[in-house]
């Protein structure tokens, strides 16, 4: 079974410039999740989806931060524009409709690597 | 903050000695689990216990609860270097409905 795979791994941009991840979930999985890691901190949830709907975006900066799932498949999280503060580790996950935070089984990617100079 | 604390922030151990960590927190949870990071990658599940539990085994990991105490450990017995990594405990339940990542111990092994 492939896992949830993210794109780049790693990024390098300028404050105030943009920048895209993207990321595909494991097959059949109708949650997903983004979550930011700040270096020596534990993961923080931005935004998760239920398909293609947002369940809890409560701690997504919505004024640079958005995301889709318009196809309740693959996502992507764009940052426009960038701060010295969003130099992070941005980490997708998923879950399959019996799976989740209930049960313990949530998959997570490799990580997209963000450095904002 | 529904949040856990961890300690120690970070740990080192021979092979073969046993590791534990601890994590405490603050709110009503409905599970409590533990993650392992090693460098540069993502986070891998490894147990998950209940609040209405106290303890629970898999394999070399053993993880206890006292919701009491609001505080769970987390012991990696017979360490091996491949064990080097961080590990996190993730609280689930109470009013939020999301899992809520701890802050984390790095745990070294040396060979």
């Amino acid at each position: 079974e492939a896992g949830v795979a993210q794109s780049p791994r790693y990024k390098i941009i300028e404050k105030r410039q943009s920048v895209a991840f993207w990321c595909n979930p494991i097959s059949g999985h109708a949650t997903l999740y983004w979550y930011q890691q700040i270096l020596g901190q534990g993961p923080k949830l931005l935004i998760q989806f239920q398909n293609n709907g947002v369940v809890d975006d409560s701690q997504l900066p919505k004024d640079r931060f958005s995301a889709e799932r318009l196809k309740g498949v693959d996502s992507t999280l764009k940052i426009q524009p960038a701060k010295l503060e969003d130099s992070a580790v941005y980490l997708c996950a998923s879950s399959s409709p019996q799976g989740g935070p209930n049960t313990g089984e949530l998959f997570f990617g490799e990580g997209s690597r963000l450095t904002v100079l | 903050s529904q949040q856990g604390e961890e300690d120690p922030q970070a740990l080192s151990i021979q092979e073969g000695e046993n590791a534990t960590m601890n994590c405490s927190y603050k709110t009503s949870i409905n599970n409590l689990q533990w993650y392992r990071q090693n460098s540069g990658r993502g986070l891998v599940h490894l147990i998950l216990i209940r609040s209405n539990e106290r303890e629970k085994h898999s394999g070399r990991l053993r993880v206890t609860l006292d919701t009491s105490k609001k505080s769970s450990s987390l012991l990696i017995t017979a360490s091996r270097a491949a064990d080097t990594a961080s590990y996190f405990c993730a609280l689930y339940g109470g009013a939020t409905n999301k899992l809520i990542f701890g802050t984390g111990t790095l745990l070294a092994v040396q060979p």
